[in-house]
């Protein structure tokens, strides 16, 4: 089974802190997916990845970047954290035409 | 208009009957269908499936694709307390790698 890593469960940061959430995935996926979920708002795409380097913004980019320097590693940056950033960020990767296999999911809140 | 729209729910139903869970979408020409199951906390985990018109089962759930319709349903039989979850439905387009979601439908099976 493919298994996709995400690095913290859950994390507590100050507002204007830069914040790195990290991703892993083993399986050597191409497509790789940050998502937000927040209730009433659902799943909400930040960016994703289709290859090393490559990114594209997704529906929500404001206030986020993100790295992808190895295949199997995609970072979310939240370069200057802010309360409205408080949420639940999952993590997918995808291979051709299947669904997505997602992380576990890191609890985020700004304070 | 939503892309992908679905009952908010609740949707309840007795232990053993049958839930029946819609799920429709704006762009006629999507290619691929699926059904994620999210327990409260977790990340969404994929159930089913579906890339052409028709019944496609799995155990004690089934898939119904109607591409003219523009809609995709998920039967889940003999319901038990388990199936007790938020159920997503997500549709990834003819063009691009990632998918949209739904905003979930919540099931509640009371034994």
């Amino acid at each position: 089974d493919v298994k996709v890593t995400q690095s913290s469960r859950y994390l507590v940061k100050r507002t204007g802190e830069k914040v790195f959430l990290e991703c892993v995935q083993d399986m050597d996926h191409e497509n790789m997916f940050w998502y937000r979920q927040d209730p009433g708002l659902g799943l909400r795409l930040i960016y994703f990845s289709y290859d090393v380097k490559m990114k594209e913004k997704g529906d929500i980019p404001e206030g986020y970047s993100v790295s992808r320097e190895k295949k199997e590693r995609f970072s979310l940056i939240l370069e200057s954290a802010s309360t409205n950033q408080t949420s639940m960020y999952l993590c997918a990767s995808r291979q051709g035409n299947y669904g997505y296999t997602f992380g576990s999911g890191t609890r985020l809140t700004v304070v | 208009q939503k892309e992908v729209e679905q009952n908010s729910g609740p949707l309840s139903v007795p232990e053993g009957a049958i839930a029946s869970l819609n799920c429709t979408y704006s762009d006629r020409v999507s290619q691929s269908f699926f059904w994620y199951r999210q327990y409260s906390g977790k990340s969404p985990e994929l159930i089913m499936s579906i890339y052409s018109n028709g019944d496609k089962e799995d155990g004690r759930f089934t898939a119904q694709l109607n591409k003219a319709s523009q809609y995709v349903s998920l039967l889940i039989r003999d319901s038990q307390p388990s199936d007790s979850a938020t159920y997503l439905c997500a549709v990834r387009g003819a063009a691009g790698n990632k998918l949209t979601f739904g905003g979930g439908t919540r099931v509640l099976v009371k034994p």
